[in-house]
């Protein structure tokens, strides 16, 4: 089944404890992304990955690592989180992040940092 | 970043009923989609339009990528009760790669 699947699904953490949020796709996707959904902000973008080794910057990047080594996996590492970061996460995949390929969304991590 | 305005924020409607959404910004896109989202799951694709102008279906949904680019509408005719979720639209810039969403909109059915 082709899917996008993200761990943990939850995790409650405090502030300063360095953590890795991972997504995997199954589905030979070039192109990668992390959003954050907040309360009447939609879904907002973090960083997004163009290939292996390609990332880039996208509109709430402060606060956040990535890294692209393998095709299916492009983990989210936030160093060292604040209260600001508690949220709602999700991983996206598409074929080609250019032309016209909707993105297919993992199922999200619930992140609490106290 | 963009702005995407997506009204209305909510709707109570009763099942049966027709319903009517749209996104507005104030730049234009090269592609319009339109996701819903249920609780505990990830956004799930509904439509996706490509070209201004374009009127596109998904059985008892229809959106349409206006003409100058810059809005959307997404509606869903006769109502159910699973069409309950947040629905949310988003527009790409095929040179950017970037999706940028609305805010929501929130639909309830009742029976």
């Amino acid at each position: 089944e082709a899917q996008v699947t993200q761990n943990p699904r939850y995790l409650i953490t405090v502030t300063g404890k360095k953590l890795t949020v991972t997504c995997s796709q199954n589905m030979n996707h070039e192109y990668m992304s992390w959003y954050r959904q907040d309360p009447g902000l939609g879904l907002r973008q973090i960083y997004y990955s163009m290939n292996v080794e390609v990332t880039d910057k996208g509109d709430v990047p402060e606060g956040y690592k990535v890294s692209r080594k393998e095709k299916r996996n492009f983990p989210l590492i936030l160093e060292s989180p604040s209260p600001n970061q508690t949220s709602l996460y999700f991983c996206a995949s598409s074929f080609q992040g250019t032309g016209n390929q909707p993105q297919h969304f993992g199922d999200g991590t619930r992140l609490s940092i106290l | 970043g963009q702005q995407l305005n997506q009204s209305p924020q909510s709707m109570f409607i009763q099942e049966g009923e027709d319903v009517s959404m749209n996104c507005t910004s104030s730049s234009i896109f090269n592609t319009w989609l339109w996701y819903k989202q249920e609780p505990g799951e990830g956004p799930v694709l509904l439509i996706a339009l490509y070209k201004a102008g374009e009127l596109t279906s998904n059985g008892r949904l229809t959106a349409q990528f206006g003409i100058t680019r810059k809005d959307s509408f997404l509606n869903i005719s006769a109502s159910i009760p699973s069409d309950v979720g947040i629905y949310f639209c988003a527009g790409q810039d095929g040179t950017a790669s970037k999706l940028t969403f609305g805010t929501g909109t929130r639909l309830q059915v009742t029976l």
